[in-house]
C-alpha cells in the first residue's frame, strides 16, 4: 500500500532553515510527482510546489520562490523540502502528497510535520 | 494567479440533509478542479478530481459538477462522518500550478 512517512517535528529560530523529509513506499517513487502543502494553525491549505522525482524538475508557488528548495534521493525513495529564512508565520504543518498520474492531484498524503518558528 | 472563492464559509446542516458547496474560479480552469475533505488533526483526503470523478473508495453520495469557473460539490445525504472542512483546488495547464480555495466548514446543526 502507498505510504508517505515524514520526518518529525522541528523547532527553529527566525532566519534559520528547515528540511523536511518524506519517505515513500508501496509504489514506484519516480513515477509520480510529489507535492508539498502547508497549513498554518487554524488556517487553510497552501500549495508550495512539486518535484518530479524522475527528472528532479520542480515548480514552486510564487509565494515561496527564492526560499523553498525541493529535492529527492531516488536511491531511498525520499523527497525533501527545505525552507530558508524562516519567519514566525512559517509556523505550520507541512505535508508531502503524491500526485496522481494524469492531472497530478495530490491523492496520498503524509502524516504532516509541524515546524514551529520561534525565538 | 487564479483565485478560488468557496461559499459559504460555514454550512450548518443535519445528518440526512443534502449539502451543496460552491467553488468559483477567477478565470476558467476548464475541468481542472478537485475537492478535498479534511477532519481535525488529519491530512486532507481527495474526494473528487477533474471536477466530477470520484477518487478511489469515495462513497457515491459525494458528487462533483461544473466546468469553467463554477463548480459544486454535493453530498446527497449527510452522514455523521461527513462533517469536516472541504477545500477545492485548481490546476493550471503548464507547468502545473495548483491553488486551494479558503475552505468551507460543514458543521452539524
Amino acid at each position: 500500500q502507498v505510504q508517505l512517512v515524514q520526518s518529525g517535528a522541528e523547532v527553529k529560530k527566525p532566519g534559520a532553515s528547515v528540511r523536511v523529509s518524506c519517505k515513500a513506499s508501496g509504489y514506484t517513487f519516480t513515477g509520480y510527482y510529489m507535492h508539498w502543502v502547508r497549513q498554518a494553525p487554524g488556517q487553510g491549505l497552501k500549495w508550495m510546489g512539486w518535484i518530479n522525482p524522475n527528472s528532479g524538475g520542480t515548480n514552486y508557488a510564487q509565494n515561496f520562490q527564492g526560499r523553498v528548495t525541493m529535492t529527492r534521493d531516488t536511491s531511498i525513495s525520499t523527497a525533501y523540502m527545505e525552507l530558508s529564512r524562516l519567519r514566525s508565520d512559517d509556523t505550520a504543518v507541512y505535508y508531502c502528497a503524491r500526485g496522481t498520474s494524469g492531472s497530478g492531484w495530490p491523492d496520498y498524503w503524509g502524516q504532516g510535520t509541524l515546524v514551529t518558528v520561534s525565538s | 494567479e487564479i483565485v478560488l472563492t468557496q461559499s459559504p464559509a460555514t454550512l450548518s446542516l443535519s445528518p440526512g440533509e443534502r449539502a451543496t458547496l460552491s467553488c468559483r474560479a477567477s478565470q476558467s480552469v476548464s475541468n481542472y478542479l478537485a475537492w478535498y475533505q479534511q477532519k481535525p488533526g488529519q491530512a486532507p483526503r481527495l474526494l473528487i478530481y477533474d471536477a466530477s470523478n470520484r477518487a478511489t473508495g469515495i462513497p457515491a453520495r459525494f458528487s462533483g459538477s461544473g466546468s469553467g469557473t463554477d463548480f459544486t460539490l454535493t453530498i446527497s445525504s449527510l452522514e455523521p462522518e461527513d462533517f469536516a472542512v472541504y477545500y477545492c483546488q485548481q490546476r493550471s495547464n503548464w507547468p502545473p500550478t495548483y491553488t486551494f480555495g479558503q475552505g468551507t466548514k460543514l458543521e452539524i446543526k
